[in-house]
């Protein structure tokens, strides 16, 4: 199985600042079509996890552009380039490059 | 608009089983695979399984194997799952999510709590 591990896992953020979270993979999640399967979600509380980006970098529908993916191979970053109130949550990264499906441990952010 | 609407929280003692269900609307059920995950309390998240509802197959995690099925009704455009020989650490929130790659699409959740 393909380990995905996050860092932090807490992450305190005063509003208006950027934040980061660091993804990396045991196995390259490169696939051979060029694109990495990992994708970011955000969970605020009460809610179920939504998309925010797919293969490393592509926001999903109706996702704010402050929200940014990079990375590739084995090493992915989430940046949020200014961090507001809704933003607070649990930000997991996830491999679909293969089965059994596996996500990071989970980054709970929230405002200082 | 793409929707899951699970089926509602379920308690059931250990050794019992469950059948929690997800319809979907808003999009082509044929054309999306669906996956089941589930998120113990204050844990992360968990993949289940797989279903292709073209055809009915099926991919499941190891550590669920033998006790955990997916099935697929194309008439409705839901997706069901069970999950048999219940145990307190079964307790969890279930949660079904479109697409083999992207899990672009979730649903609400469902609550499954195991408890004598």
């Amino acid at each position: 199985d393909i380990v995905m591990t996050q860092s932090p896992l807490s992450l305190p953020v005063t509003p208006g600042e950027p934040a980061s979270i660091s993804c990396k993979s045991s196995q390259s999640l490169l696939h051979s079509n060029g694109f990495d399967y990992l994708n970011w979600y955000l969970q605020k509380p009460g809610q179920s996890p939504q998309l925010l980006i797919y293969f490393g970098s592509h926001r999903a529908t109706g996702v704010p552009d402050k929200f940014s993916g990079s990375g590739s191979g084995t090493d992915f970053t989430l940046k949020i380039s200014r961090v507001e109130a809704e933003d607070v949550g649990l930000y997991y990264c996830m491999q679909g490059l293969q089965t059994p499906i596996t996500f990071g441990q989970g980054t709970r952010l929230d405002i200082k | 608009q793409e929707q899951l609407v699970q089926s509602g929280p379920e308690v059931r003692k250990p050794g019992a089983s469950v059948k929690i269900s997800c319809k979907t609307s808003g999009f082509d059920f044929t054309n999306f695979y669906m996956n089941w995950v589930r998120q113990a309390p204050g844990q992360g998240l968990e993949w289940l399984g797989i279903i292709n509802p073209n055809d009915g197959a099926t991919t499941y995690s190891q550590k669920l194997q033998g006790r955990f099925s997916i099935t697929s009704d194309t008439s409705t455009s839901t997706v069901f799952m069970e999950l048999v020989s219940l145990r307190p650490e079964d307790t969890a929130i279930y949660y079904c999510a479109r697409d083999r790659e992207l899990l672009d699409y979730w649903g609400q959740g469902t609550l499954v709590t195991v408890s004598s």
